[in-house]
């Protein structure tokens, strides 16, 4: 069965600490892995997928195919990363994308 | 705005009507999904579109359920007979097949089954 999992609702912070937002997968094949994010008042948004091997507003994410993991990491929490936070997932080619639980990061001054 | 627009806003409907909502996607994308969210939890997934063709349906989505796109481009999710557990965000979102897979969100359209 195809399931995201982010084990996680609530992750509070201080600014500048280390953020850490845990996804884990189960898929039978070769899934693309993606993180959405929702910033209050605002529509859900694409924040970095794992083909693009990106960085976005300091976030970087790594497939890890042997521990079926998608963590999405910062050094440096801000504020204004202050959002909910979603992983996700879809087959290679494309298709429906299945949604994690999300969590809620909060950054506190 | 040239965004995915999802109509109506907010709909609050008695127990057993039927509403229907629309989602208007971003003009050149062939890829429309439809999503249910209740609170606290991800969106689930309906359904989706590629241009007018229905390529899959949640295969937990009630008989009562239906979506259309008659033209490849807007859409319209109808749910028959509603009822409080529909309460929920609806939530629409388009995508170009060939940037697999960015998906645009709409607002949504908020329901509240009394």
């Amino acid at each position: 069965a195809q399931r995201v999992t982010q084990p996680e609702k609530l992750l509070s912070v201080f600014k500048g600490a280390p953020v850490e937002l845990k996804c884990n997968y189960s898929y039978s094949g070769s899934p693309e892995l993606f993180w959405y994010v929702q910033y209050s008042r605002q529509r859900l948004q694409l924040l970095l997928r794992h083909i693009s091997r990106e960085s976005i507003k300091g976030f970087t994410a790594d497939l890890n195919k042997g521990e079926t993991s998608f963590h999405l990491k910062k050094p440096f929490a801000q504020e204004e990363d202050s959002a909910m936070y979603y992983c996700a997932l879809t087959r290679a080619g494309g298709g429906k994308l299945i949604f994690g639980q999300g969590t809620e990061l909060s950054v506190k001054p | 705005d040239t965004g995915v627009s999802q109509n109506p806003r907010h709909k609050i409907t008695k127990r057993g009507q039927n509403v229907t909502f629309r989602c208007d996607p971003i003009s050149e994308h062939n890829r429309l999904y439809w999503y249910r969210q209740t609170l606290g939890q991800g969106p689930e997934f309906l359904t989706y579109f590629q241009n007018e063709a229905q390529l899959e349906k949640s295969r937990l989505l009630s008989d009562r359920f239906s979506a259309e796109r008659p033209k490849g481009s807007f859409s319209t999710l109808e749910i028959q007979r509603t009822e409080q557990g529909d309460s929920a965000m609806y939530l629409c979102a388009s995508s170009l097949t060939s940037t697999n897979e960015k998906l645009f969100f709409g607002s949504g359209t908020q329901l509240s089954v009394l």
